[in-house]
């Protein structure tokens, strides 16, 4: 088990650019969630996958933001035209297939836009 | 009002002190509850699930109170290494799963 991994760690980029997150869970879990969190608050919700479906995505996710996991595998997060807003640590979880099951996080994607 | 509510702290508290954190949820329907604990700049990581008997690890003990809508998170013998924010985390389905803001402690020597 080599845990959630993300990729890359930090990003910088400047306004009105494209930016795309990779996330690779652990392999025998079936559900995968995006996270964004900015300082002093915790971890708001984005979107969750079930397998290669996504099944929820917050209304709080413009339509500069898009996800995909086409394999079910690993899943990768893309924002668009980016803005000063969008700066936060975006971080990935998954969790198994059992009911409650608690989520393991990767390290996050740090993304600073200028 | 938010879904989960959380006493933002920060929480000084001397080494060897205990101290507790209670957290409240709105959705009545929720099913699971955990506490994380996050350090500056890193992700969170599972403290511990919530029972609805309660149930202790160590020197972590964890409650749930489904009447009032409120989970509790008591740390005894409190060490230098405990200082984080503690996250408390209620889900209501798979796809729901909602976190507080943190509670922020520090703990001195």
């Amino acid at each position: 088990d080599t845990g959630v991994s993300q990729d890359p760690r930090h990003k910088i980029t400047k306004r009105g650019q494209n930016v795309t997150f990779r996330c690779d869970p652990i392999s025998e879990h079936n559900r995968l969630y995006w996270y964004r969190q900015t300082l002093g608050q915790g971890p708001e919700f984005l979107t969750y996958f079930q397998n290669e479906a996504q099944l929820e995505k917050s209304r709080l996710l413009s339509d500069r933001f898009s996800a995909e996991r086409p394999k079910g595998s690993f899943s990768t997060l893309e924002i668009q035209r980016t803005e000063q807003g969008d700066s936060a640590m975006y971080l990935c979880a998954s969790s198994g297939r059992t009911a409650n099951s608690p989520l393991h996080f990767g390290n996050g994607t740090r993304l600073t836009v200028t | 009002r938010k879904e989960v509510e959380q006493d933002p702290g920060p929480f000084n508290v001397p080494e060897g002190a205990t101290v507790a954190f209670n957290c409240t949820y709105s959705n009545s329907a929720s099913q699971s509850f955990f506490w994380y604990r996050q350090d500056c700049r890193k992700e969170p990581k599972l403290l511990m699930s919530v029972y609805s008997s309660g149930n202790e690890d160590g020197r972590f003990t964890a409650q749930l109170n489904r009447a009032s809508q409120y989970i509790s998170l008591l740390i005894r013998d409190s060490k230098l290494s405990d200082s984080a924010t503690y996250l408390c985390v209620v889900g209501s389905s798979a796809s729901k799963i909602i976190f507080g803001s943190g509670t922020r402690l520090s703990i001195r020597p």
